[in-house]
Parts: C-alpha cells; sequence; structure tokens
C-alpha cells in the first residue's frame, strides 16, 4: 500500500458545481495534513492545513478522518480558475521529510 | 520578497555532465528542501538542511549533494549526469516543522532538467 494515495483523476465539473475527493495515508500516527494546489509547470503552493477534525476557508473545506485514515477535500462553487492538480501531503511524524501524494487533478469546464 | 529562487528554469545535459542547481531564499527560513517531481509520481526529497552547515539525507539522495554555507542559499550539485535524473526539480523553504503556519513550504518556480 502506498504511504499517501489520491485518485488521478481527471475529475470534470462543471462550473458552480461541488466536488470532492479524498486522500488515503497509511501511518496511522500521522499528526499533520495538508493540501497543496499545483498548476500546470509551476511550484505547489499550500491551499490548506489539517490539524484536527477539518479545516474550512471559504468555499473550501478539508476533513480528517482518523479512523479511517483518510482527508478530504471539498470545494463549493466550484470556480474555472480552481483547474488545477491537488496534492495531499502527510508529515508521518512531525519531522522533516514530508509524504506527498501524486496528485488528483481537477478540470472545471464553463 | 522575492520568496524562493532557482536558477535555471529549463537546462539540457549529456550523459556524464555535472551542473549546480541554484536555489535562494530570501524569508530568512531556517529550513530548506530539494524536491524531484516525475510525471504522474509524488515529490520525493533528495536532500534537506535545518540549518547552515548541516545537510542530511531525504529518500532519494543518490547522485546528488549539496552544500548550505548561508541560511539563503541551498545549491544542489549533480556531478555525472544520468538519463534517469530527468526531472523537475524544486526547492522549497519553511521556517520549522511542527504544527501550524511554520509547517508551510514555500516553493521555488522549479528547474527542469533533461539528461540525453
Amino acid at each position: 500500500r502506498k504511504e499517501v494515495e489520491q485518485d488521478p483523476g481527471p475529475f470534470n465539473v462543471p462550473e458552480g458545481a461541488t466536488v470532492a475527493f479524498n486522500c488515503t495515508y497509511s501511518n496511522s500516527a500521522s499528526q499533520s495534513f495538508f493540501w497543496y494546489r499545483q498548476d500546470c509547470r509551476k511550484e505547489p503552493k499550500l491551499l490548506m492545513s489539517v490539524y484536527s477534525s477539518g479545516n474550512e476557508d471559504g468555499r473550501f473545506t478539508a476533513q480528517l478522518n482518523r479512523a479511517s485514515q483518510y482527508i478530504s477535500l471539498l470545494i463549493r462553487d466550484s470556480k474555472l480558475s480552481d483547474s488545477a492538480t491537488y496534492l495531499c501531503v502527510v508529515n508521518p511524524d512531525s519531522n522533516y521529510q514530508l509524504i506527498w501524494g501524486a496528485g488528483t487533478k481537477l478540470i472545471i469546464k464553463p | 520578497n522575492a520568496g524562493v529562487t532557482q536558477t535555471p528554469k529549463f537546462r539540457i545535459l549529456k550523459i556524464g555532465q555535472s551542473m549546480t542547481l541554484q536555489c535562494t531564499q530570501d524569508m530568512n527560513h531556517n529550513y530548506m528542501y530539494w524536491y524531484r517531481q516525475d510525471p504522474g509520481m509524488g515529490l520525493k526529497l533528495i536532500y534537506y538542511s535545518v540549518g547552515a552547515g548541516i545537510t542530511d539525507k531525504g529518500e532519494v539522495p543518490n547522485g546528488y549533494n549539496v552544500s548550505r554555507s548561508t541560511t539563503e542559499d541551498f545549491p544542489l550539485r549533480l556531478e555525472l549526469a544520468a538519463p534517469s535524473q530527468t526531472s523537475v526539480y524544486f526547492c522549497a523553504s519553511s521556517y520549522g516543522v511542527g504544527l501550524g503556519d511554520q509547517e508551510t513550504q514555500y516553493f521555488g518556480p522549479g528547474t527542469r532538467l533533461l539528461v540525453l
């Protein structure tokens, strides 16, 4: 089992819709979790951090389910500018070595 | 603030050549990282540094070397380029580790390397 797994997609979603995708992790002792966004041929940028059960920032909600070892990202009222690859990142033991998922590609269509 | 800057943006190397990828940050971050990103794969940590004069291996260090003589600079050296090193290389920095904003990693724009 991979340490961090994501559905690669692509998720093709009409503008204005709600979309959600999950990320599973293998290390049950993991303490901190992140969603980064990466635009095509660009560097990753932090979207949200998830330390407890969840976090909300405008149209974006991240939730953590420790029992089932997954985090989710929900995007409401999707915009064309939300088109990107969303990277799930896990810190398995609060050291320097983050574990990165391969990403989920999201395409928002007009 | 320029944030994290990387040079060059793109480079083609022949097998066996060497090169240095430059990385500089102006945020006074203690921690710096080098990653490689291959198509369809997650970022893999090559080397990291927790401060000037201190470096350590990440998950995929073979074929690379680093140094950290100042807080700002963290160059990555490829000594004998191989086709397997064709990738996109990202440098990143963070204030620290642990919970909170300290963990946020800020990335440079990347260097695309092609080894033929």
